[in-house]
């Protein structure tokens, strides 16, 4: 069973589209994120949700909206996909929003704009 | 703000050879500090991490130890294998943030 899974594994779209990415956890963590990993893998958080309580915005454009229906899932919603979103995407989960035990990744979502 | 300062790579060894990767750090107050490996096309695993001062965190040959008086991290492994060749990130959680910071990442490319 796939502790972090995350859908699509690869993603091409055109430039305006909107597209969303999916996340479950099946570790009955409390805590769930949103990393996005450019072309150098410098990796810098989006997004965190603890109990589906959004606790982390960083300076992030609008146009990006998570949503989360439930503490196992966190979905990334994107609008008017401009090239520079090309990334991966990886979702994460720790039991806490204070866990010292790390966090549990997803294998990415590669998602390529033209 | 918090932040991580890892050594630039790639880093080119032989199989056998001993790998030091340089991790510093500043954070306000007393960190946790880890060590994530990310193989070709795969998600970031915990290799290691330490909670703190002194402590030393291991797991798979790999070994770094919680330095505060030099605010590091450093990686070590005595003798890698070409399945060792991934990009590999520290990090820190202060006890008072709520996610992890990342350093740049290193990428270790390991030849037979």
């Amino acid at each position: 069973d796939t502790a972090v899974s995350q859908t699509p594994k690869y993603l091409v779209t055109q430039m305006g589209n909107d597209k969303s990415i999916k996340c479950e956890q099946n570790l009955g963590h409390d805590t769930m994120y949103w990393y996005k990993q450019d072309s150098k893998k410098f990796l810098k958080i989006m997004f965190s949700y603890n109990n589906k309580e959004l606790i982390i915005n960083e300076t992030v454009p609008n146009r990006f909206s998570p949503k989360s229906p439930d503490k196992a899932h966190l979905n990334l919603h994107i609008n008017s996909l401009e090239l520079g979103d090309s990334a991966v995407y990886f979702c994460a989960s720790s039991q806490d929003d204070r866990s010292n035990y790390g966090y549990t990744f997803g294998s990415g979502t590669r998602l390529t704009v033209v | 703000g918090n932040s991580v300062t890892q050594m630039e790579g790639p880093v080119t060894l032989s199989e056998e050879a001993f790998l030091t990767i340089n991790c510093t750090y500043t954070a306000t107050g007393y960190p946790s500090l880890f060590w994530y490996v990310q193989y070709p096309g795969e998600g970031l695993q915990l290799l290691l991490k330490a909670t703190k001062a002194d402590d030393k965190g291991s797991n798979k040959g790999f070994e770094a130890t919680y330095r505060k008086e030099t605010t590091s991290f450093h990686l070590e492994k005595g003798s890698v294998q070409v399945s060792d060749s991934a990009v590999y990130f520290c990090a820190l959680m202060t006890a008072a943030g709520n996610k992890l910071t990342f350093g740049g990442g290193t990428r270790v490319l390991v030849k037979p």
